[in-house]
Parts: structure tokens; C-alpha cells; sequence
């Protein structure tokens, strides 16, 4: 099945600079790579995603680019503020079940802004 | 705005008990998902549901069993509690094909002592 690696476990950069996560998976059949954000006390939300007819998509100061070749895809966010404080998931999508998306996450890593 | 909730943000048990942790969601959702939240293991599937009564196992369903009795509940039940579940549990919905995105509760966190 899927497998979804996600690297660094955690990462810590100075406010303004920026960050990057970087995934891989295994399956080359899957074609929805979402990014979620978990803050402090709060379940996992969605915060941009990519599929797999996209090499690239951003959001303000957050990006995704996908390399199928390679099954990789990473999260860059710049200009990094105290609020991008959290704990973050990539996933990727090995199927369909029953008409909704399957997700294997990755481990997740948390990511600190320093002051 | 969706909202998942769940029944209790933390819960103590003790080994064998029988536990209950339910979530409600209030915006139609056909499926819903169980993950549990693990340090370095990242979210993974315990159970999933695609319409009421209708069920289906995750990537790890073992120790666990499900109910969905309507539409916009779905329990997870822990026939018999063990150290090993002591987790944080995540309940979710799905938006659709429109939005694909999954929609989280808080999370309940379960001690089995």
C-alpha cells in the first residue's frame, strides 16, 4: 500500500525566513497531495493542495510543488510568522473509498517560528 | 462553517473498560473517518464510514469496532481498553469531491491505565 515519508520531525527558523517540508510517497497511483496544519488544542485543518496534473500552486505565502518523476512534494512557506507556529501533515491519496479520498499521512513535523 | 465535535477532550480508562468516544458533524457528510494521532506515526485510519450502518476497516482496525447508527454520528468503541490504545483520537468528515477536503474534530485524548 501507500507509504507517505515526511521530513524533517521538526524544524525551527526565524521569523521572516522561510520554511520547507519535504514528502514522499510510494505509490505512483496516487493523485491528491493535501497539506495540513495542526495548531495547539485543535484537530488538523487544510491548508493548500495539489494534484497531480499541477507541478505547482500557491496561496499568499504558501507553496506546493509536486515532482511525479521523482514522487515527492514539499510545502514552502516564506516570509514565516509566529501564526505559522504548528504541527504540519503532508498526505497523498492511494485511492477512493466508497466515493471519498483515502489518505496516508505522513509523520509530521512541527514546525517553530522563533521571535 | 463545519463543525465536527467530539464528546470529551481527554479521557481516563482503565484496562478492560469498555470505551465509547463519539463524534457528531453537522453538515450532511456521507463519510466519516477514526484516525488516531501518534508521536512520529503521523494520523493513521482505524475505521471508516461511508453512509449509515455502512462500515469499513482501516490501516489499523484491530482492538476497535465502530457504529453508525445516523448520519451525522459515528462512535468508536474500545471492546476491551488496553495500554497500547492510549492515543489521540481524531474524527473526521468528508466535504465531497468539490471541496475533498477532510474536516477534523479536536481530538480526544485517551490515557488506559
Amino acid at each position: 500500500g501507500e507509504n507517505v515519508e515526511q521530513h524533517p520531525s521538526t524544524l525551527s527558523v526565524q521569523e521572516g525566513d522561510s520554511a520547507v517540508i519535504k514528502c514522499t510517497y510510494s505509490d505512483s497511483a496516487s493523485n491528491y497531495f493535501p497539506w495540513y496544519k495542526q495548531e495547539l488544542g485543535k484537530g488538523p485543518q487544510l491548508i493548500i493542495d495539489i494534484r497531480s496534473n499541477v507541478g505547482e500552486k500557491k496561496d499568499q505565502r504558501i507553496a506546493v510543488t509536486l515532482n511525479k518523476t521523482a514522487k515527492h512534494f514539499s510545502l514552502h512557506i516564506t516570509e514565516t510568522q509566529p501564526e505559522d507556529s504548528a504541527v504540519y501533515f503532508c498526505a497523498a491519496n492511494p485511492g477512493v473509498l466508497q466515493g471519498a479520498q483515502k489518505l496516508v499521512f505522513g509523520q509530521g513535523t512541527r514546525l517553530t517560528i522563533n521571535p | 462553517d463545519v463543525k465536527v465535535t467530539q464528546s470529551s477532550r481527554y479521557l481516563v480508562k482503565r484496562t478492560g473498560e469498555k470505551v465509547f468516544l463519539e463524534c457528531v458533524q453537522d453538515m450532511d457528510h456521507e463519510n466519516m473517518f477514526w484516525y488516531r494521532q501518534d508521536p512520529g506515526l503521523g494520523l493513521r485510519l482505524i475505521y471508516f464510514s461511508y453512509d449509515v450502518k455502512m462500515k469499513e476497516k482501516g490501516d489499523i482496525p484491530e482492538g476497535y469496532s465502530v457504529s453508525r447508527e445516523k448520519k451525522e454520528r459515528f462512535s468508536l468503541i474500545l471492546e476491551s481498553a488496553s495500554t497500547n490504545q492510549t492515543s489521540m483520537y481524531l474524527c473526521a468528515s468528508y466535504g465531497g469531491p468539490r471541496s475533498n477536503e477532510q474536516y477534523f474534530g479536536p481530538g480526544t485524548r485517551l490515557t488506559v491505565t
